[in-house]
């Protein structure tokens, strides 16, 4: 079964330090793999995404991900944390080939950051 | 271009009612979504709409039903609200290939 995991619910961070989200997931075809933004009160903003070629991905607000198939994972990371990326990140995962388009979230993991 | 709009913004119900959330898209999509949002449960897909003229279930279909009524629109009608209904509801869109699902600002429901 299709699956999504967010170890880490909430993560809490000071403004400057780096940052990594993790997300593995549970997929029988080949994955592509997203990671969205949600500010409070928002709609959700697409990051970034992978669907084939280089496995370390850039995104927008200078995030960038790494798509590790022997791992099962999509961390996103951020090298240096900026207090308006405060908000939930959420990595989901769709087939490859789908006409459908069918995404899987997982739960999503709160960032708090320390001015 | 004003990519996934939907109404209402806010909405307030009483136990029974009954409501239709809309959602139109302007980006010639085939693929629509309607997913719901609850706290610490991240978003779970209500029904999904490949292209005109069909729909699917997703994983929390009961109490709702929903419309595909061109390319454009993509409705959920709440026949009999109830408080378990209180959620979040975002609309999305994706194009043929299944990529990039883009999202609606989102419905704030409340049912007492």
């Amino acid at each position: 079964a299709q699956s999504v995991t967010q170890p880490d619910i909430h993560i809490t961070v000071s403004e400057g330090a780096s940052l990594e989200l993790r997300c593995n997931y549970s997929y029988g075809a080949t994955p592509y793999l997203f990671w969205y933004v949600q500010s409070p009160g928002q709609g959700l903003q697409l990051l970034l995404k992978y669907f084939s070629g280089d496995t370390l991905v850039q995104g927008i607000k200078g995030f960038e991900a790494e798509f590790k198939r022997s791992q099962s994972s999509f961390n996103l990371r951020k090298p240096s944390v900026h207090w308006s990326d405060a908000a939930e990140y959420f990595c989901a995962v769709g087939a490859q080939g789908s006409t459908l388009g069918r995404l899987y979230f997982g739960r999503g993991t709160q960032l708090t950051v320390w001015p | 271009n004003a990519g996934v709009t939907q109404t209402p913004k806010f909405q307030v119900l009483k136990t029974g009612q009954s409501m239709t959330l809309q959602c139109a898209q302007d980006m010639n999509h085939n693929s629509m979504y309607w997913y719901r949002q609850d706290p610490g449960m991240g978003l779970r897909l209500i029904y999904y709409s490949a292209s005109e003229g069909t729909t699917d279930k997703g994983e929390v279909p009961n109490g709702y039903n929903v419309s595909r009524l061109n390319k454009r629109e993509f409705s959920l009608r709440l026949e009999s609200a109830a408080p378990s209904q209180t959620s979040v509801y975002f609309c999305a869109s994706s194009g043929t290939r299944g990529e990039t699902q883009y999202f609606g600002p989102g419905t704030r429901l409340l049912v007492l």
